[in-house]
């Protein structure tokens, strides 16, 4: 299809392991952001990519959190030695703009629901 | 953590019925978003408002920028089952290193 995939849907993780989250920005986006849904709250900003470049990551939670997107076009986000309260929605978005926050529209992937036991 | 106060929490509602939610913030806002999420899907943006006191419908949604810029709220007329779904406001300031920041949402739910 031609929106946002993120993969997998469902991710359940024993505390203390390492996941990756991928995500597959609309082709051609420049923007693509990292948000985190906590249930019954909405989503909260992590980190935001122009094209290859991680230009914002001060929403990470931690430096168990890290997020990459080497060729401008994929990105993963990696939580490292997963703890319960990182139980979350993981949403992506992409953008087509370059320019600030909201002067485009984002567009969401279905997200990724993380459960760690 | 979140800035933006979103009421009400949850709404039941007859099919039909119009529906109110709003938005507040302490903080000024140059850009009020609405987006509706349906269970297991992301976000999707219902209307985008960028002047304060400006008012925008999108088919049976009606949204307004409040004139302080401390407030939004989101109207639909004659609710309809698809309906259904959260709501949440968003509100973004447009500095460069501003991000935006969403409400906590607003549950709909159509009774039978």
């Amino acid at each position: 299809g031609a929106g946002v995939s993120q993969s997998p849907r469902y991710k359940v993780a024993k505390r203390g392991q390492d996941v990756a989250l991928r995500c597959d920005p609309i082709s051609g986006h420049v923007s693509l952001f990292w948000y985190q849904q906590a249930l019954g709250q909405g989503p909260e900003f992590l980190t935001y990519f122009q094209n290859e470049a991680q230009l914002d990551k001060s929403g990470l939670p931690s430096d168990r959190f890290f997020a990459e997107r080497p060729e401008g076009s994929v990105s993963t986000l990696k939580i490292q030695r997963t703890q319960q309260e990182d139980s979350a929605v993981y949403l992506c978005a992409s953008s087509l703009s370059r320019g600030l926050f909201g002067t485009d529209t984002q567009y969401f992937g279905p997200g990724t629901r993380l459960t760690v036991l | 953590g979140q800035q933006l106060n979103q009421s009400p929490q949850s709404m039941f509602i007859q099919e039909g019925e119009d529906v109110s939610m709003n938005c507040t913030s302490s903080s000024i806002f140059n850009t009020w978003l609405w987006y509706k999420q349906d269970p297991g899907e992301g976000p999707v943006l219902l209307i985008a408002l960028y002047k304060a006191g400006e008012l925008t419908s999108n088919g049976r949604l009606t949204a307004q920028f409040g004139i302080t810029r401390k407030d939004s709220f989101l109207n639909i007329s004659a609710s309809i089952p698809s309906d259904v779904g959260i709501y949440f406001c968003a509100g973004l300031r447009m500095n460069r290193d501003d991000k935006i920041i969403f409400g906590k949402g607003t549950r709909l739910h159509i009774l039978p």
